[in-house]
């Protein structure tokens, strides 16, 4: 069974940094792209980055870029996204997700408040 | 960027209704459109993807079609369980990009 667990979220000052982790499981993890995608509050689906099997290519929105570092390990079949310089706008529900985006994890909740 | 543009953003049907929710694009994706249901408090699911194909599990009630740059999620006789928001995506190209939602209630 494909599973994908966030973890890593919580409350965070603006212009702090926070790392999210997503295990991912019943899969071969190194042989998909993965991706994050966030939803704030009462607002849409919003594409963060994205990552190839083997990591060697990002790619990200004009909004994180040089702020937000997404990165695997394949060894570990995880997925990271690490976030510098956090701003209120960035506060939401942030989903890993298979290429494809066929599997999502179930979300982990990031607040940037002072 | 490629624009996704979604209609409606709130549809409210009766049970038993055909319901079809769309997105525009501007710029040709070919058949990269992906179709997704998200209930509240929970994760997507993704319904249609390659613009047409239905999804491992997806009722056959629910299909994809395309017009041109025109992409229709269509619920043919509509359920209970089928009150959701529903969102597209683009894939084609970096940024994907996502319609702005259509919430999809009973009336």
């Amino acid at each position: 069974e494909v599973q994908l667990v966030e973890s890593g979220g919580g409350l965070v000052q603006p212009g702090r940094s926070l790392k999210l982790s997503c295990a991912a499981s019943g899969f071969t993890f190194s042989n998909y792209y993965m991706a994050w995608v966030r939803q704030a509050p009462t607002k849409g689906l919003e594409w963060v980055a994205s990552i190839t099997n083997s990591g060697g290519s990002t790619y990200y929105r004009d909004s994180v870029k040089g702020r937000f570092t997404i990165s695997r390990d394949n060894a570990k079949s995880t997925l990271y996204l690490q976030m510098d310089s956090l701003r209120s706008e960035d506060t939401a529900t942030y989903y890993c997700t298979r290429a494809g985006f066929d599997y999502w994890g179930q979300g982990v909740m990031v607040t940037v408040s002072s | 960027d490629i624009q996704m543009t979604q209609s409606p953003s709130s549809l409210s049907a009766s049970l038993g209704d055909r319901v079809t929710i769309t997105c525009r694009a501007s710029q040709d994706i070919g058949n990269y459109l992906t179709w997704f249901q998200q209930k509240p408090g929970k994760s997507p699911r993704r319904m249609i993807y390659g613009a047409t194909n239905l999804a491992a599990g997806v009722p056959s009630r629910f299909s994809g079609s395309r017009s041109g740059s025109d992409y229709s999620l269509t619920i043919s006789s509509l359920e209970s369980e089928d009150v959701a928001d529903y969102h597209c995506l683009q894939s084609i190209q970096y940024p994907l990009t996502f319609g702005s939602g259509t919430k999809l209630e009973i009336k």
